[in-house]
């Protein structure tokens, strides 16, 4: 089984609706990581948690909240989605500032 | 800010040539680098990583690199290529900000092989 899971993998919303996006790890990480991949720009941070009671904002973090509901679960939510929120999402986890092991990625399609 | 560019968007090697895919950061300190390869419809693998010590790293499937510090560089290489190498590379550098180490990503090189 996969250490690190995302659901959906794929989802296609319209405008205007709120979306939830699951990460879910059994690595036993403390901390845990919100990316999002486009074309050309590669990965950017959206937010990151160092524990249940630690959330921070990353570099892209306006239009986006998240929710660290366990050690073991994190997840986005866009409270309004738009189309340009359309992208590759991607869960990563570490332990500390070690080395981030990614999800398999959740595709977004906003219309 | 830390920075990374990866100069080449697109790379086209036959299989069993070698493979050098360029990598430079901008960090005011000492950077911890990594690779990282993304196959179609995958997430990302850590392919290698440098922190400290020797600066010739070596990883996962035959891929190597080195740490060039004097030219803010870490470039990665294979010598001889597969079929299955095809895909897209990333490279990164992780920064503190605060107690958390943030990675931020190159724009990431696509690699072709051709039979």
């Amino acid at each position: 089984d996969a250490d690190v899971t995302q659901t959906p993998r794929n989802r296609i919303t319209k405008t205007g609706k709120r979306i939830m996006l699951e990460c879910s790890q059994t690595k036993g990480h403390d901390r845990m990581y919100w990316y999002r991949q486009d074309p050309g720009l590669g990965l950017r941070l959206i937010y990151y948690s160092f524990d249940v009671k630690d959330i921070n904002k990353g570099e892209i973090s306006d239009g986006y909240s998240v929710s660290r509901q366990a050690q073991a679960k994190f997840s986005l939510s866009l409270e309004s989605a738009i189309p340009n929120q359309t992208a590759l999402y991607f869960c990563a986890t570490s332990e500390g500032t070690d080395t981030q092991y990614f999800g398999p990625g959740t595709r977004l399609t906003v219309l | 800010a830390q920075s990374v560019t990866q100069p080449d968007i697109h790379i086209t090697v036959s299989e069993g040539a070698s493979l050098e895919l360029r990598c430079n950061y901008s960090y005011g300190a000492t950077p911890y680098l990594f690779w990282y390869v993304q196959s179609p419809g995958q997430g990302l693998q850590l392919l290698l990583k440098y922190f400290s010590g020797d600066t010739l790293v070596q990883g996962i499937k035959g891929f190597e690199a080195e740490f060039k510090r004097s030219q803010s560089s870490f470039n990665l290489r294979k010598p001889s290529v597969h079929w299955s190498d095809a895909a897209e590379y990333f490279c990164a550098v992780g920064a503190f900000s605060g107690s958390a180490r943030q990675l931020t990503f190159g724009s990431g090189t696509q690699l072709t092989v051709l039979p």
